[in-house]
């Protein structure tokens, strides 16, 4: 089935550390997003890439960093310098990035730091 | 500054007691509005987009609606497997890529 994957669940992180949560998706999709979500607050872009080899930065991208080097692929890196980094991380994806708020989310990453 | 507003935060339907969400928005120049379901510890679902006042889009007993200022999702008849977070987002002229998220309604439907 067509989809976004995104690994692992559920992870734990002690302070001081970088992770990496990887997003992969099999829709051809060009465009592929980062968002993180905290309670009682909206989704929050991190980065976004509408190519290959191509992203940019979001309103929060501080403490975080990507590459786009395969349509398939967006992995997301928590550095240490993400000073709050506890949240649900989505990764999203849509067929063109510009035209439609039809976005195809996975089923998210939940990071807490120990 | 762009801004989402949902409202309420939380609501507890009874089985078939119909009712609305609301979603206000307040930007530069409207590209589209979206509505998405999410159920708890997953991704979002996409429901609607609208694109101008006046447009109504329905899905089973789901419709939503806009005006220059703000969405409703209406719910006729709920299920309990209506229960979830529905969550209101828009694109505006000058954001291009970016969708601005509001911070959701839960909807609780008891049998």
């Amino acid at each position: 089935d067509g989809g976004i994957t995104q690994s692992p669940k559920y992870l734990f992180r002690k302070e001081g550390q970088n992770v990496t949560l990887s997003c992969e998706q099999n829709l051809n999709h060009d465009a592929m997003y980062w968002y993180r979500q905290d309670p009682g607050q909206g989704l929050r872009l991190i980065y976004y890439s509408q190519i290959v080899n191509d992203f940019q930065k979001g309103d929060i991208a501080e403490g975080y960093s990507v590459s786009r080097e395969k349509k398939e692929s967006f992995p997301l890196t928590v550095t240490s310098a993400q000073k709050n980094p506890t949240a649900f991380y989505l990764c999203a994806s849509s067929p063109d990035g510009a035209n439609t708020g039809e976005l195809f989310f996975g089923e998210g990453s939940r990071l807490t730091v120990l | 500054e762009d801004q989402v507003t949902q409202s309420p935060e939380a609501l507890r339907l009874q089985e078939g007691e119909s009712s609305s969400l609301n979603c206000s928005y307040t930007v530069s120049g409207l590209r589209g509005l979206f509505w998405y379901r999410q159920d708890p510890g997953k991704g979002p679902e996409f429901l609607f987009t609208l694109y101008s006042a006046g447009e109504e889009k329905e899905k089973e007993r789901l419709k939503a609606t806009l005006t220059k200022k703000e969405s409703f999702l209406h719910i006729t008849a709920p299920k309990p497997e209506d229960s979830a977070t529905y969550l209101c987002a828009v694109r505006t002229m000058d954001s291009s890529y970016k969708l601005i998220f509001g911070s959701g309604t839960r909807l609780l439907v008891r049998p």
